[in-house]
């Protein structure tokens, strides 16, 4: 079975600092997709960053980019030059379309408050 | 594109009564799923469908849930009876293929009363 776990409930970061979030999965799997989505108070699920677990090289965003560590299984996402827009719940998910057949599992959520 | 389309965007009825939530996804994609967002359980997948047919439904809580997708550009899910556990945010989302990339909609809030 794939489970993904963020350990972090809530988190803030100061404008314009850098915050860290993280996330771990367990899977039996070699081929998948990681994901980060961001949930703002509008609701709307907005994709921030999504990685091939096949690359080595980590993916990047604009002031988002992923520590992505295969053999550990974590999947990190750090925010550089937090903005306040930045406030929101942040998902991790992943995705094995080859055994799994397009079903994505999403972590519990962290939810990050930029303070002015 | 619009996006993945979804109505109404909020929804609020009494026990028992039928519920009915829509869906257009993007024009062009395959893979259109529905979720469910409660602050006990997260996100949850109900049901998806690959080219119009349902591909696996072991997400539906029970038999007073039915999805349906009658063609590429809408989808259904109905709720009957309705019932006050119900309550929650019910999200449409679409994938052009398997390689990831799930655009949602804005979501339905549901409030069973």
């Amino acid at each position: 079975a794939q489970t993904v776990t963020q350990s972090q409930p809530e988190m803030s970061v100061q404008e314009a600092e850098t915050v860290t979030l993280s996330c771990t999965y367990d899977t039996s799997e070699n081929n998948y997709y990681l994901f980060w989505y961001k949930q703002p108070p509008s609701r709307q699920m907005i994709l921030v960053i999504r990685q091939e677990a096949y690359k080595q090289q980590n993916a990047t965003e604009n002031r988002f980019s992923v520590n992505f560590q295969k053999a550990a299984k974590s999947f990190s996402l750090k925010i550089s030059d937090s903005q306040l827009g930045d406030t929101a719940m942040y998902f991790c998910a992943f995705m094995a379309p080859w055994n799994t057949g397009n079903q994505f599992y999403f972590g519990t959520g962290t939810s990050l408050t930029v303070i002015p | 594109d619009a996006g993945v389309i979804q109505s109404p965007r909020h929804e609020v009825t009494e026990m028992g009564q039928e519920v009915t939530l829509r869906c257009k996804p993007i024009s062009g994609h395959d893979y259109l799923f529905w979720y469910r967002q409660t602050m006990m359980r997260g996100l949850e997948l109900l049901i998806y469908f690959n080219n119009n047919v349902p591909i696996d439904d072991s997400g539906m809580p029970e038999d007073r849930f039915s999805a349906k997708m009658p063609n590429a550009s809408f989808s259904t899910l109905k709720i009957q009876p309705s019932e006050p556990r119900d309550s929650a945010v019910y999200f449409c989302a679409s994938s052009l293929d398997t390689r990831g990339k799930l655009f949602f909609g804005s979501g339905t809030q549901l409030s069973v009363l």
